[in-house]
């Protein structure tokens, strides 16, 4: 079975500082992996993902992802975060050959300070 | 396109009681998913279903049932409401053509006193 695990549940970071959020996942099947963020009172919205090709991925607000299968991460970067950023990021993986059900990790909170 | 819509958005239950959440997506996808959202416990798959008639067990189905009479619609039904089920209750869709994208709907919080 396949299992996430995100290794900091908060991560407080000051505005225009790089972040780094850890995703690591175990499973024993090709996979595929996303990042999803959650702002306040809302439902998940897709920031990215890997499917197959490039290890490096990117989103349209400045983050990216880099798949690395040697040691099963799959981590989330920004080089300079904004106060709007701050929200709830879920790393989550789903198994080739599967239902396309989503496992996830259990959040990351990214707090933006000024 | 409205998306993934959910009714009701917030609703309180006593212990014993039954209710059924619905779950409509206006973008004819095939599959069809429930989670639960639990502080510090991410997302967790409770039932999914990959077509009109059918539905699968998830990672937590115990309490819960589905229904997938339309393609558009999902029902999740709890037939006696415990404490343990308070959560954030998500409904998503996936089409084959949607490139590995499920969409959310806004969610629903349920208490159970």
């Amino acid at each position: 079975a396949q299992s996430v695990t995100q290794l900091d549940s908060q991560v407080p970071v000051f505005e225009e500082a790089p972040v780094e959020l850890r995703c690591n996942y175990s499973s024993s099947v090709s996979v595929y992996l996303f990042w999803y963020v959650q702002y306040p009172n809302q439902g998940l919205q897709l920031l990215l993902k890997y499917l197959s090709g490039s290890t490096l991925v990117e989103s349209i607000n400045g983050f990216e992802a880099e798949f690395n299968k040697s040691q099963t991460s799959f981590h989330l970067r920004k080089p300079s975060v904004h106060i709007s950023d701050t929200a709830e990021y879920f790393c989550a993986v789903s198994e080739s050959g599967s239902a396309r059900q989503l496992t996830f990790g259990s959040g990351t909170q990214l707090t933006v300070l000024p | 396109n409205a998306g993934v819509t959910q009714t009701p958005k917030f609703r309180v239950l006593k212990t014993g009681q039954s209710m059924t959440l619905l779950c409509a997506q206006d973008m004819n996808h095939e599959y069809m998913y429930w989670y639960r959202q639990d502080p510090g416990m991410g997302l967790r798959l409770i039932h999914y279903s990959v077509g009109e008639g059918t539905t699968a067990k998830g990672e937590v189905p115990d309490g819960y049932n589905v229904s997938r009479l339309k393609k558009q619609n999902f029902l999740l039904g709890l037939e006696s409401a415990a404490p343990s089920q308070t959560s954030v209750y998500f409904c998503a869709s996936f089409g084959t053509q949607a490139l590995w994208e499920q969409y959310f709907g806004p969610g629903t919080r349920l208490t159970v006193t």
